[in-house]
C-alpha cells in the first residue's frame, strides 16, 4: 500500500489561508488522493479528493503536483472550526482500503 | 437525512468478557467499513463489507475479532475475551455503490471501548 507523509502539526491564524502538505512519492498511476479531517471527539469527515487535476469544492482546494508525488490541501480562510487532524490518504482504483497515517493536527489561532 | 449511527457510544468491560458493537449505515449504502483508532493514533482498517459479504478480513487483529452484516444493512463487530490492548475507539463508515476508491466514506461517531 502506498504511504503518505505529513507534518505532525501546523498552526494558522484565523481568516488566513492554510496550506497542508502531503508527500506520496510511491503513488501509482491509479491511486486517488483523498483528504479527510477529524474534529475532536468525532469520526472523520470527507474534505476533498482528486486523481491528477486540481480540485475545488466548497470546503477546500486540492493542488496536485505535476508528477503526483505530492499534494497540498488549501483552506482559503481558516476558521476556529477548522481546527482538526487532517489526513491525506491514497486509495488504489478498485480497492476499498484506506490507509490512514497519523495526519496533521491543525491549530487555528484567534 | 440520518447519518451513520453506532451503539453504544461508550462501553466499559472487564478483561475476558465479550462485547458487541453495532453500526447502522446510511440507508442504501452497500459498502460498510470498520476501523479502530487507538489513543493519539490514526485509523486502522479492520474489515470491509460489500452487501453482506466481507471480501477481506485481513485487517482483523486476531481471531477474537469477528464481524457480520445482515440484510445489507446493520453490522456487528464482536470482540471475544477482550484484552486491555483492545481499548480504542471503534469507528464505522459507509459509502454508496460504485468505485470504492473514490466514493466518499461517511463515518459514525464511534464507540469508545475501555477494557479494565
Amino acid at each position: 500500500d502506498a504511504k503518505t507523509t505529513q507534518p505532525n502539526s501546523m498552526e494558522s491564524n484565523e481568516e488566513e489561508p492554510v496550506h497542508l502538505p502531503c508527500n506520496h512519492s510511491t503513488i501509482s498511476g491509479t491511486d486517488y488522493i483523498h483528504w479527510y479531517r477529524q474534529l475532536p471527539s468525532q469520526g472523520p469527515e470527507y474534505v476533498i479528493h482528486g486523481l491528477t487535476s486540481n480540485v475545488n469544492n466548497r470546503m477546500a482546494s486540492l493542488a496536485i503536483a505535476e508528477d503526483r508525488k505530492s499534494s497540498t490541501l488549501i483552506l482559503h480562510r481558516a476558521t476556529l472550526r477548522d481546527a482538526a487532524v487532517y489526513y491525506c490518504i491514497l486509495s488504489t482504483s478498485g480497492t476499498y482500503k484506506y490507509i490512514f497515517g497519523t495526519g496533521t493536527r491543525l491549530k487555528v489561532l484567534a | 437525512g440520518a447519518g451513520v449511527s453506532q451503539s453504544p457510544s461508550n462501553k466499559v468491560t472487564e478483561k475476558g468478557k465479550d462485547v458487541e458493537l453495532r453500526c447502522d449505515p446510511i440507508s442504501g449504502h452497500t459498502a460498510l467499513y470498520w476501523y479502530r483508532q487507538s489513543l493519539g493514533q490514526g485509523l486502522e482498517f479492520l474489515i470491509y463489507f460489500q452487501g453482506n459479504s466481507a471480501p477481506d478480513k485481513s485487517g482483523l487483529p486476531s481471531d477474537r475479532f469477528s464481524a457480520e452484516r445482515t440484510g445489507g444493512s446493520v453490522s456487528t463487530l464482536t470482540i471475544q475475551r477482550t484484552q486491555q490492548e483492545d481499548s480504542a475507539v471503534y469507528l464505522c463508515a459507509s459509502s454508496s455503490a460504485g468505485n470504492p476508491s473514490y466514493n466518499e466514506q461517511f463515518f459514525g461517531p464511534g464507540t469508545r471501548l475501555t477494557v479494565l
